[in-house]
């Protein structure tokens, strides 16, 4: 149980190019989402984090207008990376939780997205 | 603000021997601690977490408190841990897990 999905795995496209990756829960309803970008041979680290139905929350230095979250449904969430550039290159990971209370709950993590821009 | 350590970026050792991944947390309150296991192409999952104080493929993890510490455990390591390892509490009131750099498993045969 617990899986969560993550599409596309992996996508090359030109600069300025706007890429959406979709993050779904396939056998639970997510309340919250969390987005997360992981440079080569370095830790995760947070970007946002997606509540269903409400804006998303983003971390410090973080663009929201760069990096569009729509959680719209309790399975689905996406990031839009907007009019994309070489330096947005990264792997894109995203996870779900599926209690209300979700401090003490595990994230479920998706496969991951390999955006590279030329 | 809450913070994780893991000191050491890489670990190597020889298959059979013991391993211990080190984590220290800074944390106001009761901290929940997981940690996440990374295996070469595959999703990060969740190894174990202190609340439940299980062992998992043969890992523990004792909370101590005195040392702010969270340390991963295995008395005799095999190939299939090769890993990255990440240590992580969550925030408590939103739930997102600050994840310390993480730590290179390596098991030489």
């Amino acid at each position: 149980g617990a899986v969560v999905s993550q599409h596309p795995s992996r996508v090359i496209c030109k600069s300025g190019t706007s890429v959406k990756i979709e993050c779904r829960s396939l056998d639970f309803q997510a309340t919250t989402m969390f987005w997360y970008r992981q440079f080569p041979k370095q830790s995760l680290m947070l970007m946002a984090t997606s509540n269903e139905g409400s804006k998303a929350t983003y971390e410090q230095g973080v663009e929201k207008d760069k990096f569009l979250i729509n959680h719209a449904s309790l399975t689905l969430s996406t990031l839009t990376v907007t009019s994309a550039h070489p330096e947005d290159s990264s792997f894109y990971i995203c996870s779900a939780v599926g209690q209300s209370v979700i401090s003490n709950q595990p994230q479920h993590f998706g496969d991951g997205t390999r955006l590279s821009i030329l | 603000a809450q913070r994780v350590t893991q000191p050491e970026k890489l670990l190597s050792v020889f298959k059979g021997a013991p391993v211990e991944l080190k984590c220290n947390y800074s944390y106001s309150g009761s901290p929940e601690l997981f940690w996440y296991v990374q295996y070469s192409r595959q999703r990060l999952q969740l190894l174990l977490r202190h609340i439940s104080r299980e062992s998992i493929k043969g890992f523990t993890a004792d909370l101590n408190k005195g040392e702010t510490s969270f340390h991963l455990k295995k008395p005799f390591a095999q190939e299939e841990d090769s890993a990255m390892y990440y240590c992580a509490p969550p925030s408590s009131n939103t739930g997102k897990l600050i994840f310390g750099q993480g730590t290179t498993l390596q098991v030489k045969p």
